[in-house]
């Protein structure tokens, strides 16, 4: 039969906020953690990792936070620019860097 | 250093028809993997290969295959096109795919869209 597609959540977040996208992950052995960023016509571009003996890491206005009791990473981005526009997704992946991506968050920046 | 290219960037095929996709890895980086990504199913992992030999496989059909060149770049192939395979077909590189903080750098994707 068709399948459905795929209603990725969406984050309205205005010029200047914060934001904060979550992701629940499946495997609890999974030991690698990434989140990408897609624009549109465009690949997944990497903007952050973090490991899983790790619960905080910080980059350039992002960071990352991870729950592993709860199996949920979160990526929160500092004062929001126009550029941040795009599908965020996390993945997940196991020893042989298979990638195992979440379904993606759209988060629209409002000026 | 240039990144993950792909080629061609558009393709439109017919049902039943084949297509091969190219993809170019970063200078040095031994390991390419091969997503599906549709608005059904989201971003799907086809195959991985590391010095010509595929390491890993996700669950796809064996109309999907690829193959890895000595010099790393790789060629995907889909035979007997249908048209659920519309989709972005994205290529992405690493240095070796195996340890886990060896970041996957992906390309632009080839957009096949199949009638």
């Amino acid at each position: 039969g068709e399948s459905v597609g795929l209603h990725l959540p969406t984050l309205s977040v205005q010029e200047g906020d914060n934001s904060i996208i979550n992701c629940a992950y499946s495997n609890s052995a999974s030991d690698y953690f990434i989140w990408y960023k897609q624009e549109s016509g465009k690949g997944p571009q990497f903007i952050i990792d973090i490991r899983s003996n790790m619960d905080k890491r910080q980059g350039q206005r992002v960071t990352v936070l991870l729950n592993k009791t709860v199996k949920h990473l979160s990526l929160q981005i500092a004062a929001t620019q126009p550029g941040d526009s795009a599908v965020y997704f996390c993945a997940e992946t196991d020893s042989w860097g298979k990638l195992q991506f979440g379904a993606g968050t759209q988060v629209v920046v409002t000026p | 250093k240039a990144g993950v290219t792909q080629t061609p960037r558009y393709l439109i095929k017919t049902r039943g028809q084949q297509v091969t996709l190219s993809c170019s890895p970063i200078s040095g980086h031994r390991s390419v993997s091969w997503y599906q990504q549709t608005p059904g199913q989201g971003l799907q992992f086809l195959f991985e290969y590391f010095s010509e030999t595929q390491r890993n496989k996700g669950n796809f059909p064996g109309r999907f295959s690829g193959r890895q060149f000595s010099n790393s770049r790789s060629e995907m192939n889909v035979s007997t096109l249908e048209l659920g395979d519309s989709a972005l077909y994205l290529c992405a590189s690493s240095f070796t795919g195996t340890r886990l903080t060896d970041t996957q750098y992906f390309g632009p994707g080839t957009r096949l869209t199949v009638l």
